[in-house]
């Protein structure tokens, strides 16, 4: 059973293009979420998408940044005129629906967006 | 809100030595406490969790960790560091149930000298 995938791992954008972040949950897992890492800081949370569905979007910024999980294909996270700020780690969780339990999330390896 | 606190932002043991890595939460409720480590450029793996039960976990690895209620701890152990330790290594906290997201703190990096 794959993990969770993330493309691509290494991301180059100039400032004022647009990124696009991919994620594909792992296997039977309905629930992802996305998590941005700055440098020499921990994971914050930014978004929790089921199918078709924005869950949670707390975390993310008003402007520029948006995700989507449709109901083929992988999750989309993503970020127009990037500007030099946005230069992060983005990491793509995903878990089971389980009632009864907290549900465990999986990590994927990550995109390193990096803003010139 | 949750939150989590990891006060020491870098460690560094010898090889061998034992290691202990603290983590304070804050949650009104029971929490859902995971420890995570994560190796340059890398993601992160799940090092061990506490969601009931025992107070003392282990994980992987050789770690174990202890949930302390009165203290509002979570701190990790291992009694013996191996030099491949050396990592970052990130406390995070889970609220509810089901599918909340979770909340880290900003994470201890550990080096491990000879």
């Amino acid at each position: 059973n794959a993990g969770v995938m993330q493309n691509p791992r290494h991301l180059v954008r100039r400032r004022g293009q647009e990124a696009r972040l991919r994620c594909s949950p792992m296997k039977g897992h309905s629930h992802v979420y996305w998590y941005r890492q700055l440098p020499e800081e921990g994971l914050k949370f930014m978004v929790y998408l089921q199918k078709e569905n924005i869950i949670d979007e707390s975390g993310m910024p008003k402007e520029r940044f948006s995700a989507e999980f449709p109901k083929e294909g992988p999750s989309i996270l993503r970020i127009q005129q990037v500007v030099r700020g946005d230069s992060a780690a983005y990491f793509c969780a995903s878990s089971l629906q389980v009632v009864s339990s907290y549900n465990e999330q999986f990590f994927g390896p990550g995109t390193r967006l990096t803003v010139l | 809100a949750q939150s989590v606190t990891q006060p020491d932002i870098h460690i560094t043991v010898s090889e061998g030595a034992s290691l202990e890595l603290r983590c304070n939460y804050s949650y009104g409720a029971t929490p859902y406490l995971f420890w995570y480590v994560q190796s340059p450029g890398q993601g992160l793996q799940l090092l061990l969790k506490y969601f009931s039960g025992d107070t003392l976990v282990q994980g992987i690895k050789g770690f174990e960790a202890e949930f302390k209620r009165s203290q509002s701890s979570f701190n990790l152990r291992k009694p013996s560091v191996h030099w491949s330790d050396a990592a970052e290594y990130f406390c995070a906290v889970g609220a509810g149930s089901g599918n909340t997201p979770l909340v880290f703190g900003k994470g201890t990096r550990l080096s491990v000298i000879a």
